[in-house]
């Protein structure tokens, strides 16, 4: 299968800073790339559709400014949590359709930790 | 009501068992049914992709989707230890570029 690349795999930061994530398709192209949220134990909470070349579109309750998402080439889209909080500790996880019928692969998830 | 349902578990059963796992939905216009099998911290892994009813077998897997009861099964096969994770149910409407609905995921323990 296509192989999707996230890194990095987990980050520590300070209360107020802000964390770049990035998600890369290997071996194809994606104009449309996907980020998920996972709290332990529970299914992946879609946060938003990246879209090359033009604006993300935001799920209903995630906020926009908290979470700036660029699509600035085929093969990378990235998250920045800005002004990351505790409670923005999370598994997120990117993904991209591939292959035919646009099948979804998933990146290896990044583990935020927000002291 | 959850657009997909899914047990949660967690399922415990001995090595070489058959392990069924299955998701119920409520939207008739799901086409494609999806199954992810997702180790601890690590993101979700494609095991299986059916299009509307039908079995579909890749070795010791086998997905069952029943559309006119909207249920869909995982079934696993001389399951081994090494099957131990959470497998999520996922599905689809035609045309959504991927945009998927999950189950909440049926976390599975094979023990030795």
């Amino acid at each position: 299968g296509a192989v999707v690349s996230q890194h990095p795999s987990w980050v520590i930061c300070k209360s107020g800073t802000s964390v770049k994530i990035e998600c890369r398709s290997l071996d194809f192209q994606a104009t449309t790339m996907f980020w998920y949220r996972q709290f332990p134990k529970q299914s992946l909470m879609l946060m938003a559709t990246s879209n090359e070349g033009s604006k993300a579109t935001y799920e209903q309750g995630v906020e926009k400014d908290k979470f700036l998402i660029n699509h600035a080439s085929l093969t990378l889209s990235t998250l920045t949590v800005t002004s990351a909080h505790p409670e923005d500790s999370s598994f997120y996880i990117c993904s991209a359709p591939g292959g035919a019928n646009e099948k979804l692969f998933f990146g290896s998830g990044t583990q935020l930790s927000v002291l | 009501q959850k657009e997909v349902e899914q047990d949660p578990g967690p399922l415990s059963v001995p090595e070489g068992a058959i392990v069924s796992l299955n998701c119920t939905y409520s939207n008739s216009a799901f086409q494609y049914f999806m199954w992810y099998r997702q180790y601890s911290r690590k993101g979700p892994e494609l095991l299986m992709y059916t299009y509307s009813s039908g079995n579909k077998e890749d070795g010791r897997f086998t997905a069952q989707v029943d559309k006119s009861s909207k249920y869909i099964s995982l079934f696993i096969r001389d399951s081994q230890p090494s099957d131990s994770a959470t497998y999520l149910c996922a599905m689809r409407y035609t045309g959504t570029a991927s945009k998927l609905t999950f189950g909440t995921g049926t976390r599975l323990q094979v023990t030795l």
